[in-house]
């Protein structure tokens, strides 16, 4: 089954509030990784998080991991029409950042 | 940096058509490239790993036969879908990178058999 769960499934907001999405996951993780995916394009990197941090910020990014709840959430501050794109979790076994597992991924529209 | 281009971004042909997708690192040499495959709507799934110049290693329940990988370069890697039917329509996604770094991806070729 996959590693990585994401909610909610699909996240509707207007432009300027805050989008949280959250990721479980099942085993132990070397690192965590969010990307994000324009419609029927590829996916970009956002942000790393590794097993023994707890948050990271990056822009108006902010990541949390939980290792004792196998749990992570990725919340965009003051978000932006910009914004709107599909946003995966994705679980790295090992150092070496080939083996990842996605999660399904959660859908977020920012209306203007 | 860390570029990938991945070509064509779209693909309509008929059913048993083989259709060749290709992979390039522009600016960096891959020494590892996968492939994932991704249905509307859905998570990526892994469907191979290669390395430079070895096989590639597939994942269970993907056929290596109708999925040849050759990864014949440290900047490309191809994926010729052999005897395309329509149940393999779907989002193709490569991805390169070396060691210790993370995963850059392409933008993803559709795939649409007839």
């Amino acid at each position: 089954s996959q590693q990585g769960e994401e909610d909610p499934q699909a996240l509707s907001i207007q432009e300027g509030e805050n989008a949280t999405m959250n990721c479980s996951y099942k085993t132990s993780i070397n690192n965590l990784q969010w990307y994000r995916q324009n419609s029927g394009r590829g996916l970009v990197h956002l942000i790393l998080i590794r097993s023994n941090e707890r948050e990271k910020h990056s822009g108006r990014l902010r990541v949390t991991l939980d290792t004792s709840k196998k749990s992570s959430s990725l919340l965009i501050t003051a978000s932006r029409a910009a914004d709107t794109a599909s946003y995966f979790c994705a679980t790295d076994l090992t150092s070496g950042y080939s083996t990842l597992t996605f999660g399904k991924g959660t859908m977020l529209l920012v209306s203007p | 940096g860390a570029v990938v281009s991945q070509h064509p971004s779209r693909v309509i042909c008929k059913s048993g058509t083989s259709v060749k997708i290709e992979c390039r690192s522009l600016d960096f040499q891959a020494t590892t490239m996968f492939w994932y495959r991704q249905f509307p709507k859905q998570s990526l799934m892994l469907m191979a790993t290669s390395n430079e110049g070895s096989k590639a290693t597939y994942e269970q329940g993907v056929e290596k036969d109708k999925f040849l990988i050759n990864h014949a370069s440290l900047t490309l890697s191809t994926l010729t879908v052999t005897s395309a039917h329509p149940e393999d329509s779907s989002f193709y996604i490569c991805s390169a990178k070396r060691p210790n770094q993370p995963q850059h991806f392409g933008d993803g070729t559709r795939l649409s058999i007839l």
